[in-house]
């Protein structure tokens, strides 16, 4: 069985450009989170989707946005990049309850 | 929000060795977690474990809820479980947020 897929695995993009990353979940996982790990840090939790509707949203500011097709999958969406948004962004999906499966993640770097 | 503080932060073992990673947190969970991160990054699920305890080969993990912290250990330590290591708690409070810890930074040497 496949797990968390992600794509692209890496994206280099300018300041003030925008980007989107895919996630796809483990098949019958119906939820998915994103997070943002930056260098020497654990991740920060950005946004919690369930059954195609927003459950949980860090404290990111609105340049951050996502959403959850009818297939479960997921993408997830910053505007205005900034140099500081420069990090790895994880995907996981779970089952309710269960353990959190994360995809192998998408490094961005903002030049 | 919860706080999770992990311990030690930074650990070098020799193979072979066993060592015991502590998580402790600050409020009542329905969720925590380990995690071991390799040095490319991924992260992979060792325990799901709001409570009691459980065994994977040569890991296990306890958790005592009523005393907020939750132990890891690794016994008969490999190169390969080299890494970080994070644990990570959710609760009521959390907004389906799971809280990660700042980890415990693992090297095993030969």
């Amino acid at each position: 069985d496949a797990g968390v897929t992600q794509s692209p695995t890496h994206l280099i993009k300018t300041r003030g450009q925008q980007v989107t990353l895919r996630c796809s979940p483990i098949s019958g996982h119906k939820s998915v989170s994103w997070y943002q790990q930056v260098l020497g840090q654990g991740p920060q939790f950005i946004f919690q989707y369930y059954e195609k509707e927003e459950r949980g949203r860090g404290n990111f500011p609105d340049r951050f946005s996502a959403r959850q097709f009818p297939n479960y999958s997921s993408e997830l969406n910053v505007n205005a990049l900034l140099l500081g948004d420069s990090a790895l962004y994880l995907c996981a999906s779970s089952l309710e309850p269960g353990p959190y499966t994360f995809g192998s993640g998408t490094r961005l770097t903002v030049v | 929000g919860i706080q999770v503080e992990q311990s030690p932060p930074d650990l070098i073992l020799q193979e072979g060795a066993n060592s015991t990673l502590r998580c402790n947190f600050s409020d009542s969970v329905n969720n925590l977690q380990w995690f071991h991160q390799n040095p490319w990054g991924q992260l992979i699920n060792l325990f799901y474990i709001p409570s009691g305890t459980k065994q994977n080969g040569r890991l296990s993990a306890t958790t005592v809820a009523t005393e907020r912290y939750s132990l890891l250990y690794i016994s008969s330590s490999q190169t390969t479980d080299s890494g970080v290591y994070f644990c990570a708690v959710e609760n009521s409070n959390s907004g389906y947020a799971l809280n990660f810890g700042k980890g415990t930074s693992l090297l095993v040497t030969p």
